[in-house]
């Protein structure tokens, strides 16, 4: 059973910092990985998709990045903005099925 | 089209009552998701549909719980005799196969009280 793991639970950083958020899977069989954003009570945005062919995905200031063999992905966000602030969800698919989620990182970018 | 809607966006409840919540996927997305999410955890997997079947569901899917896509479009899913420990929030996502992009709607907020 895929477990996935995301760290830190929260991260708190100035305005303008470069950060990188950390998500571990369990089994490397995996379809693809979704990097996904969710604002407090709202549903969820998703940001970048990676299949498990690619290495990476970039749009705009973030920077997904999959390696598969050591069951980890980063989401990598230049100059961050106090918009910014959100917390940030990764998710791994099975077998072109559901997505398992980690718990995900709150992220506050102060002003 | 705009995205994935969810409906009702917040619903209060009585203990014991049945609820029905209702999800239209993106137009031309075959598979829809169902994903319930409890306070500062992940979205955990309920059921999905590729189109009108139901191909599978979770353990966490109890015999009080019902989804259904007729025709292959909108969804409902339907929560009977409500217990306070179905209180979350109802998410439901889309998506065009199951190597694409999923989308997600703004959930459907439950409070059994």
């Amino acid at each position: 059973k895929q477990e996935v793991t995301q760290i830190p639970a929260a991260l708190s950083v100035p305005e303008g910092e470069n950060l990188v958020l950390n998500c571990s899977f369990t089994d490397s069989a995996i379809y693809n990985l979704q990097w996904f954003r969710q604002d407090p009570g709202k549903g969820l945005t998703s940001l970048l998709l990676i299949q498990s062919s690619q290495r990476e995905q970039t749009s705009g200031r973030l920077n997904a990045s999959l390696d598969k063999s050591s069951g980890r992905s980063t989401l990598y966000i230049a100059a961050s903005q106090p918009g910014d602030s959100a917390t940030y969800l990764c998710a791994g698919a099975q077998a072109a099925r559901q997505l398992t989620f980690g718990s995900g990182t709150q992220l506050t970018v102060l002003p | 089209d705009t995205g994935v809607s969810q409906n009702p966006r917040h619903k209060i409840t009585k203990r014991g009552q049945n609820v029905t919540f209702r999800c239209d996927p993106i137009s031309e997305h075959n598979r829809l998701y169902w994903y319930r999410q409890t306070l500062g955890q992940g979205p955990e997997f309920l059921t999905y549909f590729q189109n009108e079947a139901q191909l599978e569901k979770s353990r966490l899917l109890s015999d009080r719980f019902s989804a259904e896509r007729p025709k292959g479009s909108f969804s409902t899913l339907e929560i009977q005799r409500t217990e306070q420990g179905d209180s979350a929030m109802y998410l439901c996502a889309s998506s065009s196969s199951g190597a694409a992009e999923a989308f997600f709607g703004q959930g459907t907020r439950l409070t059994v009280v």
